[in-house]
């Protein structure tokens, strides 16, 4: 069964630094989202692009954060200058179009700690 | 923004007990999901529902869509221990159809 796959599973940064989340959405799906979740909490909604623009995002999606799908597989985050708080899994999803374009399947999440 | 009220916050049960939990929201939601995460992994989608009234089973598992659209209920009959994880609901509202709003989850343990 086709899944969305996300790397690295772990990232460690210093605080600053630059970050890029990496993704492959399942490959007949055309809705792509970025979501976060804070350990012992829920998940977040951080963005969502369809194609190749931003179609929604949250107020936690700062001039901090970026998305891009730079070739026909990949969908990444960029955070540009990461913050303690940003510490947390962040998992990217995928919705296919037409009926089931409101089923988002989710990766299985980047661990992103920053010290 | 809106907040979905997700009960009970935590369940223990034994095997082969039956499993209700349920989500609330002051809004209309147009669709509810339901997802299952274990833990250091991603939600894995359980059910999805879109009309009012509406219940689907998927397996031992069965969701309803409220009649008020703003509410859904999960049910997981004869629990078995790989039942185990966290349980969430999501939905969409407000016109939104990509940021789905998320429950705070339940904590669903099974003592075999």
């Amino acid at each position: 069964e086709p899944e969305v796959t996300q790397t690295p599973s772990h990232q460690v940064t210093q605080m600053g630094q630059e970050v890029i989340l990496r993704c492959v959405p399942i490959s007949n799906h055309l809705y792509f989202y970025w979501y976060r979740q804070i350990l012992g909490q829920k998940v977040e909604f951080l963005v969502s692009f369809y194609n190749n623009e931003i179609s929604e995002k949250s107020e936690i999606f700062d001039d901090q954060f970026s998305v891009e799908r730079p070739d026909g597989s990949n969908f990444t985050l960029k955070i540009r200058s990461t913050k303690l708080e940003d510490s947390a899994m962040y998992f990217c999803a995928s919705s296919p179009p037409g009926q089931g374009v409101n089923e988002q399947y989710f990766g299985p999440g980047t661990r992103l700690t920053v010290t | 923004g809106q907040q979905l009220n997700q009960s009970p916050q935590s369940m223990f049960i034994q095997e082969g007990e039956d499993v209700s939990m349920n989500c609330t929201s002051s809004s209309i939601f147009n669709t509810w999901l339901w997802y299952k995460q274990d833990p250091g992994e991603g939600p894995v989608l359980l059910i999805a529902l879109y009309k009012a009234g509406e219940l689907t089973s998927n397996g031992r598992l069965t969701a309803q869509f409220g009649i008020t659209r703003k509410d859904s209920f999960l049910n997981i009959s004869a629990s078995i221990p790989s039942d185990v994880g966290i349980y969430f609901c999501a939905g969409f509202s407000g016109g939104s159809n990509y940021k789905l709003t998320f429950g705070k989850g339940t904590l669903l343990t099974v003592n075999p």
